[in-house]
């Protein structure tokens, strides 16, 4: 059974970094690509960021070099380094497996984070 | 970018009742558009993929459909589970995706 659980989220001031990260469980996250999705609350969804297979990584125009996708073959794991962080990075963070034709398969539950002094 | 624009942005319907929520995209795009429903305080879950094939073990009362530049979604019969909300998302221009704004489906 596929299963993504992701942590890592909390309560950081602005301008701080976070690490969040996503345990894949049922799959290899190596032999996939994987995404960061956001939602502000009470929002929609905005795609962050993906890493392929390959090992290629693309972010969205506002989190571009503020954000680092990577992944740990051995732990199975995705992260996503968050720095200088801002209130509008405020969101829940879900990681997502990609499928077949750039679908988004599978989801993690999400983890909060909130940036505020 | 393409744009997706989604609408309506909230609907409110009987159970029972057959509904449709469009995305038109800003470009030509092909079939590369997906549909989710989340519930609240849940993650989204893949309905629809490649405008028109339902993911494994999601009811057939969900069907996709595209007439140009305009996707639909349509449910056919509305049950009480179903009301969510619902977004698209294409994946023809993948950095980055883009997904609609969202349509919010409740019980009348």
């Amino acid at each position: 059974e596929v299963q993504l659980v992701e942590s890592g989220g909390g309560l950081i001031q602005p301008g701080g970094s976070l690490r969040l990260s996503c345990a894949a469980s049922g799959f290899t996250v190596s032999s996939n690509s994987m995404s960061w999705v956001r939602q502000a609350p009470g929002k929609g969804l905005e795609w962050v960021s993906v890493i392929y297979s390959g090992g290629s990584t693309y972010y969205a125009d506002s989190v571009k070099g503020r954000f680092t996708i990577s992944r740990d073959n051995s732990k199975n794991t995705l992260y996503l380094q968050i720095n200088n962080l801002r209130a509008e990075d405020t969101a829940v963070y879900y990681c997502a497996r990609g499928g077949t034709t750039g679908t988004l398969d599978y989801w993690g539950q999400g983890t909060l984070v909130t940036v505020s002094s | 970018d393409i744009q997706m624009t989604q609408s309506p942005s909230s609907l409110s319907a009987f159970v029972g009742d057959r509904v449709t929520i469009t995305c038109r995209a800003s470009q030509s795009m092909s079939n590369y558009l997906n549909w989710y429903q989340q519930k609240p305080g849940k993650a989204p879950k893949l309905l629809i993929y490649a405008t028109s094939s339902l993911q494994s073990g999601v009811p057939s009362r969900f069907s996709g459909s595209r007439f140009g530049t305009d996707f639909n979604l349509t449910i056919s019969s509305l049950q009480p589970e179903d009301f969510a909300t619902y977004y698209c998302q294409q994946s023809y221009s993948t950095h980055p995706y883009t997904f609609g704004q969202g349509t919010k489906l409740e019980i009348k």
